[in-house]
């Protein structure tokens, strides 16, 4: 049972360049989340997902674009990279429900250069 | 969305209990109190949740106070693998969930 799985597990960028993360999940979860962790802090949550082909921001969405066509997959997309999104990213996923508990990926750790 | 408070970092020695508190006054009736923890360099690990009533599992208990206003997780003896950040947070009928700063436990030998 593979749980969360991001990809990559590392990366640099130039700035301005663009890339995607990816986040899979096999646990059929309906919610899907993209946090980013700046050293020393705690978690900040960029978009999430309520279900297949919805989308919300969170607390720091700007810079960001996300997109879950398939229910499995939440993607969060970096159109032109800037140093100040040098940070590590962690998706998670859960039910619904407000007992569920999360479950996370281990992490993208991104540098912009 | 309700908003978690916790004390910024606490010490234990190994062996023994550690308390660690967490304020939720602006709690509604149908948010569960969640606890999560993160050890140094991996993602955040689920720990425990409750709404109520007092709830035990095997890594921890979590103490619900009668007006649901606070809670505190309880680590029964204390482990050096047991220095982590841990976040409470509060589930609502939403998705959006929102962590705080945390409380960092480092433990002594």
């Amino acid at each position: 049972n593979a749980g969360v799985t991001q990809t990559p597990k590392f990366r640099v960028l130039k700035t301005g360049q663009s890339m995607t993360l990816l986040c899979a999940q096999d646990m059929n979860h309906e919610y899907m989340y993209w946090y980013r962790q700046d050293p020393g802090m705690g978690l900040r949550l960029i978009h999430y997902s309520v279900g297949e082909g919805t989308t919300a921001k969170g607390e720091v969405p700007d810079g960001y674009n996300v997109s879950r066509l398939k229910k499995q997959n939440f993607l969060l997309g970096l159109e032109s990279a800037a140093p100040s999104q040098t940070s590590v990213y962690f998706c998670a996923s859960s039910y619904r429900m407000r007992d569920s508990p999360l479950h996370f990926g281990n992490g993208t750790r991104l540098t912009v250069t | 969305d309700a908003k978690t408070t916790q004390p910024n970092s606490m010490e234990s020695n190994e062996e023994e209990p550690v308390h660690l508190p967490c304020n939720h006054s602006t709690i509604s009736g149908t948010d569960y109190i969640h606890w999560y923890r993160q050890l140094p360099s991996q993602g955040p690990e689920y720990v425990i949740h409750g709404l109520t009533s007092n709830v035990n599992n095997r890594m921890a208990s979590l103490a619900i106070a009668e007006d649901r206003k606070s809670s505190t997780l309880i680590l029964h003896r204390a482990t050096l693998r047991d220095a982590a950040v841990y976040y409470c947070i509060l589930r609502d009928v939403g998705g959006k969930l929102i962590f705080g700063q945390g409380t960092e436990l480092s433990v002594k030998p």
